[in-house]
């Protein structure tokens, strides 16, 4: 299975600021269609995942675009240019290149 | 508005059987695949079992390969997972997925004697 290795699983950051978190995969997640299958999630506390990025850069529609995700081959970022109260909540990148589908292990984003 | 609501979740002993139901709306559910996602103990995620528009093309994550078996009813718009001799292990939060995209608000399973 393809192993996704998030860093870092813990990120305060003071309202404002920018924040960045790394994704990485064990294998290529360059598909055979030319497509690369890297997405990320957001989960607020007490809610559903959320869909924030697809193909490794494409924003979901209604996704502010403080959001950004960037990366290729194995390794994977995704930006928030100025964090907002509401960004509060877990990460998580995920690869649908391989089957198993598999998730990173969260990053939790908390407000200094 | 896409909706997709779980049901079926609850307390089962290990070497039990639960049928979790996925009610989906707001779509034409016959265009896209589905998957069933888990989030255990840790907010560990883990994408347990997945199929295709017409069911042609299932796949399951190994620990649950054998004893789950994912299913859709298009007449119905409705997406199912059987479980079987479930195990401590398969205590999760347990969300239906839309095409990679969409999520329910899941259901929970607790797997204890």
């Amino acid at each position: 299975d393809v192993v996704m290795t998030q860093s870092p699983l813990s990120l305060p950051v003071t309202l404002g600021q920018p924040a960045s978190i790394s994704c990485r995969s064990s294998q290529s997640l360059v598909h055979s269609d030319g497509n690369t299958y890297l997405s990320w999630f957001q989960q607020r506390p007490g809610q559903s995942p959320r869909r924030l990025i697809y193909k490794v850069s494409n924003r979901d529609s209604g996704v502010p675009d403080r959001f950004s995700g960037s990366g290729s081959g194995t390794d994977f970022t995704l930006k928030i240019s100025r964090v907002e109260a509401e960004d509060v909540g877990i990460y998580y990148c995920v690869q649908c290149t391989h089957w198993p589908h598999t998730f990173g292990q969260g990053t939790k984003l908390e407000i200094k | 508005e896409v909706q997709l609501v779980e049901s079926g979740g609850g307390l089962v002993r290990p070497g039990g059987s639960l049928r979790l139901s996925c009610a989906a709306s707001g779509f034409t559910f016959s265009n896209y695949w589905m998957s069933w996602v888990r989030q255990g103990p840790g907010n560990r995620l883990e994408w347990a079992a997945h199929i295709n528009q017409d069911g042609s093309d299932i796949y399951y994550v190994d620990s649950v390969k054998g004893r789950f078996t994912i299913s859709r009813d298009n007449a119905k718009n409705s997406l199912f997972l059987e479980m079987n001799n479930v195990r401590s292990e398969d205590t999760a939060v347990y969300f239906c997925m839309k095409e990679g995209r969409e999520w329910g608000q899941g259901t929970l399973v607790t797997v204890s004697s």
